[in-house]
């Protein structure tokens, strides 16, 4: 069965600081990976999402970046954190992009508090 | 621009009770419908997965059904249980927009 994990699960960081969250899924292969962020009293956000390696498609303009250097590893990062990059930051999957209509399955979630 | 609503944003019902909690979508070229449960601090779990094609899924107490036509969704819970408490978000997948938009989520107590 398919598997996806997040870390780390709780971070607090100075504003400047840099940021790194990693999510990995197992049990499946090329899947479309994504990165969501709810802000306190707001709804979910797409962050970036990835359809294959080294693919990155940005949904808005911001101060993180998104990478997947492997099949199933997708990475979320800052160089310098700012204030609003405070959320609940949450690592999603689904099938293969020939299968659109697919399910998506979430990962436990980070909860990021910048200072 | 697809924009997804869900209504009521909270409900507080006494255990036992039958629900329903709707969600609407302005944009009826959707790929599928997807409802999640989310606990506090924690992630999403999908609940069920309405393909375009679809009328309805059914698991255990829950039954959503999808009407593409008047771009509505509901969740219906049969026998509602203190543990169903959480919040419950719907998900419309869009060709077009190649992405899930969320609705907000409706806040649900089921009290003992």
């Amino acid at each position: 069965s398919q598997t996806i994990h997040q870390w780390p699960a709780t971070l607090v960081q100075p504003v400047g600081s840099p940021l790194s969250l990693e999510c990995t899924v197992e049990g499946t292969s090329n899947p479309n990976l994504y990165w969501y962020r709810q802000a306190a009293g707001r709804g979910l956000q797409l962050l970036f999402y990835s359809v294959g390696i080294g693919q990155i498609s940005s949904e808005v303009p911001q101060n993180l970046s998104a990478s997947r250097p492997q099949d199933r590893q997708f990475i979320l990062s800052s160089k310098k954190l700012l204030l609003s990059d405070s959320g609940f930051y949450l690592c999603a999957w689904s099938e293969e992009a020939g299968a659109m209509t697919g399910e998506l399955f979430f990962g436990e979630g980070s909860r990021l508090t910048v200072l | 621009k697809q924009e997804v609503t869900q209504i009521p944003a909270a409900l507080s019902v006494p255990e036992g009770e039958n629900l329903v909690l709707n969600c609407s979508f302005t944009d009826s070229a959707i790929y599928n419908l997807q409802w999640f449960r989310q606990d506090p601090g924690k992630g999403l779990t999908s609940l069920l997965l309405i393909q375009s094609s679809q009328r309805e899924q059914t698991s255990g107490r829950l039954n959503a059904s999808l009407d593409k036509s008047s771009g509505r969704s509901t969740l219906y819970i049969a026998a509602s249980q203190p543990g169903d408490s959480a919040t419950y978000l719907c998900a419309a997948f869009s060709g077009g927009y190649n992405k899930l938009i969320f609705g907000a989520g409706t806040r649900l107590a089921v009290h003992p």
